[in-house]
């Protein structure tokens, strides 16, 4: 099993609808949960950065970390077709000095 | 303020080969992590040096090895080049020492091995 799962899609939607991206893991030490958005022939581009459970809003984009049931949510309000990309999950221990990425989900957003 | 850059951004080897990959962090940064993306995959890591001094390595072979300078750059050295070793190598730079800071990427060195 891997230490972080990621539906890889694609996952197709409509221009304007929201958005629900999913990770869950396994290792209960992870406290740094990151969000980065990937295009095509680019680097992962950091979209959110959170730290335990709870709630974190930023423009269209809210992260959502329920440590519980170790499953991580990144939701997109409005989605637009710039926002097809890729999108990993990346947690982190405390006081880590490593990512462990998901293997990311492919969003494809349709004008 | 320029962010991670990463040089070649394409490269060509075949088995048998060595190659050397450099890095210079985001402007404020001390910290250079590198990873490897094989295609339809996530980042995996290889390893992190801060103050010069490889501080963690993940699950890669002594043929990888890294090298950080006094002005925070990094070069990435991989010997005894393998097919398998055709991938994406991001370097990924964080300020403060690295832990648990938010880490910057570069858009990689594409590596493909004949």
């Amino acid at each position: 099993q891997k230490e972080v799962e990621q539906d890889p899609g694609p996952l197709s939607v409509p221009e304007g609808a929201i958005v629900s991206l999913n990770c869950t893991y396994s290792n209960s030490a992870f406290q740094y949960f990151m969000w980065y958005r990937q295009y095509s022939r680019k680097g992962p581009e950091l979209l959110m950065y959170t730290y335990s459970s709870g709630n974190k809003e930023d423009g269209r984009f809210t992260a959502q970390v329920d440590k519980s049931s170790k499953y991580i949510s990144l939701f997109i309000r409005d989605s637009q077709p710039s926002d097809s990309a890729t999108y990993l999950c990346a947690p982190e221990e405390e006081y880590g000095n490593k990512l462990v990425f998901g293997a990311g989900t492919i969003l494809r957003v349709k004008s | 303020d320029a962010g991670v850059t990463q040089s070649p951004t394409h490269l060509i080897k075949t088995r048998g080969q060595q190659v050397t990959l450099r890095c210079s962090p985001k402007s404020g940064h001390d910290t250079v992590s590198w990873y490897q993306q094989a295609l339809g995959q996530g980042p995996q890591f290889i390893f992190q040096y801060y103050e010069e001094e490889e501080r963690q390595r993940g699950n890669f072979p002594d043929r990888f090895s890294g090298h950080q300078f006094p002005n925070y750059s990094s070069e990435l050295n991989v010997n005894a080049l393998l097919l398998g070793d055709s991938a994406l190598y991001l370097c990924a730079t964080s300020s403060g020492g690295g832990s648990n800071q938010p880490q910057h990427f570069g858009d990689g060195t594409r590596l493909s091995i004949l």
